[in-house]
């Protein structure tokens, strides 16, 4: 089965503070995956997307992640966190081609500290 | 051009009431999903259409939810018979069926039952 595990429900950092976000996936053929972020009462946006090539992907607002096969794991992070980062991060694992379900994981809550 | 619009953009209702929630896609995307966010998780699956017909209805959780999307562009989800364990916030997207798998999410309705 499908399945995306973001061991973190809550993250704090400082303002400029380096950061890492995990995720953890489990799918039965090669995985398509996606870091969303989402404000409050806003939608989701998509930050980046893994599907094939250069296992590290660089995303808007200064992000990236790492896809690392041998250890199921797709982990966003950013040198520097600015106070306008504070938002809710989901993953999301999926087929890359054509219309399909995502499966997102619960998602990691980041607050940063002045 | 415009993004997936989702209205009402909150709804309060009665146990036991019907209600619809509508879903505007991406001028030109075919593919329209429907997915359902409670609080504290991630966005789950219900439904996905290509074109006019349900793709994919697995996630619908029993026979008071139905969706249809009679023209191919913008989707009704019906509930029937309210239930307080259907409050949350109900996320639509839309993506091409051509190429990669990249979903556009609107706002989202929240849904209370009261």
């Amino acid at each position: 089965a499908q399945s995306v595990t973001q061991p973190d429900i809550h993250i704090t950092v400082s303002e400029g503070a380096s950061l890492e976000l995990r995720c953890n996936y489990s799918y039965g053929a090669t995985p398509y995956l996606f870091w969303y972020v989402q404000s409050p009462g806003q939608g989701l946006q998509l930050l980046l997307k893994y599907f094939s090539g250069d296992t590290l992907v660089q995303g808007i607002k200064g992000f990236e992640a790492e896809f690392k096969r041998s250890q199921s794991s797709f982990n966003l992070r950013k040198p520097s966190v600015h106070w306008s980062d504070a938002a809710e991060y989901v993953c999301a694992v999926g087929a890359s081609q054509g219309a399909q379900k995502l499966v997102f994981g619960q998602g990691t809550r980041l607050t940063i500290n002045p | 051009g415009a993004g997936v619009s989702q209205t009402p953009s909150n709804k309060v209702t009665e146990k036991g009431k019907y209600v619809e929630l509508r879903c505007d896609p991406i001028s030109g995307h075919t593919a329209l999903y429907w997915y359902r966010q409670s609080l504290g998780q991630g966005p789950e699956f219900l439904i996905y259409f290509q074109g006019t017909g349900a793709a994919d209805d697995s996630g619908l959780p029993n026979d008071r939810f139905f969706a249809v999307r009679p023209e191919g562009s913008v989707s009704t989800l019906k509930i029937q018979r309210t239930e307080r364990g259907d409050s949350a916030v109900y996320l639509c997207a839309s993506s091409s069926d051509r190429g990669l798998n990249i979903q556009y999410f609107g706002a989202g309705t929240r849904l209370s039952v009261l």
